[in-house]
């Protein structure tokens, strides 16, 4: 079975600090790897897309990698806002095209004062 | 519209009731997905609309859940004889093209909460 495994589940972290998420995938192969923000009561938003031959992605203060022979990507978000608690969804697509994706469990962060 | 629009917003409906969930999509927009989301999960795939015509029904659960985009637009997912454990978000999306780069782009949900 495809498969999105994220860590952690959930993550606390101070106001400007830095964090990392993590993303490993079985989904094999694949066309593209995508990460969404997903904010209470709303529908996912698209943060980076990346096609398997590219390794980072950078979108503001997210910036995603990709490392497609061990099958992981990260999420680092640089000098957290307050506004960046969310759940951070990682999303990976089928070769067939848009459908259909493969959505991982998510990344419940919070960013406390 | 600026972006994609779902109703309503939350449904309460008693089990063995018909619901009608509306979506949306930005306008123009030839691919439209459907997604169910349970508490505390990722978005799981229902259906996909290429205009009119849905290519990929695989992700509905069961018989009881219908989609349909008759005009190549606006879609309607119908879920009959609603069951408990049919409680979730159900998210739809829309894609300007049918490109696998093509960013989807989310409505913001109907909750739906079978009593």
């Amino acid at each position: 079975k495809n498969q999105v495994e994220q860590s952690p589940q959930s993550l606390i972290i101070l106001e400007g600090k830095n964090c990392t998420l993590q993303c490993n995938y079985t989904v094999s192969p694949f066309s593209n790897l995508r990460w969404y923000k997903q904010d209470t009561g709303r529908g996912p938003v698209s943060l980076t897309i990346m096609t398997f031959s590219e390794n980072t992605k950078s979108n503001g203060r997210y910036t995603a990698t990709l490392d497609a022979d061990t099958k992981q990507s990260s999420l680092h978000i640089t000098a957290s806002q307050l506004s960046d608690s969310a759940s951070y969804i990682c999303v990976v697509s089928l070769p067939s095209g848009n459908t259909p994706l493969v959505f991982g469990k998510g990344t419940r962060l919070s960013v406390i004062a | 519209g600026a972006g994609v629009s779902q109703s309503p917003r939350y449904k309460v409906a008693k089990r063995g009731q018909d619901v009608a969930l509306r979506c949306d999509p930005i306008s123009g927009h030839v691919s439209l997905f459907w997604y169910q989301q349970a508490l505390g999960q990722g978005p799981e795939f229902l259906t996909y609309f290429q205009n009119e015509a849905q290519l990929d029904k695989s992700g509905l659960p069961s018989d009881r859940f219908f989609a349909e985009r008759p005009e190549g637009s606006v879609s309607t997912l119908k879920i009959q004889r609603t069951q408990q454990e049919d409680s979730a978000v159900y998210l739809c999306a829309s894609s300007r093209r049918t490109s696998g780069t093509d960013t989807q782009y989310f409505g913001p949900g109907t909750r739906l909460t079978v009593l």
